[in-house]
């Protein structure tokens, strides 16, 4: 596709239920990233891929939190025994290479645990 | 660490100019602007690697002091399409690192 797609748009969920979220990148971006972003506050590191590899996940809060990109393309944010306060917006971004280049944001997936 | 941005919103009229000032503690490698309008995904800007150097397109222009840790965007003419809260994102020393984002700036242009 043209951009980063990100499937569910919304996504509302009970607490403590499963849920994933799907990011498309765009073809040929070898670098992947999640982001969260609460009401208000600027995008908070989760996760980074190289390739189908997670470089850095110094940014998932808690076990709770695992992603993974099996192909290098493709990733999926996997999140177990949701709680109230993992409801935010969650953006997917992808660049051509790691680091100082331009990143293409999705549209985000708006999580709602109730 | 999360970089500082400042201030945290402005409202300017159509004309107008503005800066939105971005502060780290640490050493970077680079500064990465973004705008983001309300319900949508944040829009790249421009990238300033350490150097010193300043960038800019059409009337939206930014410079890095990395002796000083900081980058400041310029907006000058401003337009109704420069609403948006604009957020600066930072790279470590060493580069090939995710951003870090500030909290943002809200900036709302009126007519």
């Amino acid at each position: 596709g043209a951009g980063v797609s990100q499937t569910p748009s919304n996504k509302v969920t009970e607490k403590g239920k499963y849920v994933e979220l799907r990011c498309d990148p765009i073809s040929g971006h070898t670098a992947l990233y999640w982001y969260r972003q609460s009401l208000g506050q600027g995008p908070e590191f989760l996760i980074y891929f190289q390739g189908t590899g997670a470089a850095d996940d110094s940014g998932l809060p808690n076990d709770r939190f695992f992603a993974v990109r099996p192909e290098g393309s493709v990733s999926t944010l996997k999140i177990q025994r949701t709680e109230r306060g993992d409801s935010a917006v969650y953006l997917c971004a992808s660049s051509v290479i790691t680091g100082s280049t331009e990143a293409f944001f999705g549209q985000g997936t708006r999580l709602t645990v109730v | 660490q999360q970089p500082v941005q400042s201030p945290q919103a402005v409202i300017l009229r159509e004309g107008e100019d503005a800066v939105i000032n971005c502060s780290s503690s640490k050493a970077l490698y680079s500064v990465h602007w973004y705008r983001q309008k309300h319900g949508e995904a944040p829009v790249f800007l421009m990238i300033l690697l350490k150097g010193g150097e300043q960038k800019g397109h059409d009337k939206i222009s930014a410079s890095f002091n990395e002796k000083k840790q900081q980058s400041s965007l310029y907006l000058t003419a401003s337009q109704l399409s420069y609403s948006g809260t604009y957020f600066c994102g930072t790279e470590g020393p060493e580069g090939n690192t995710p951003l870090v984002f500030g909290k943002g700036t809200r900036l709302s242009v009126i007519a």
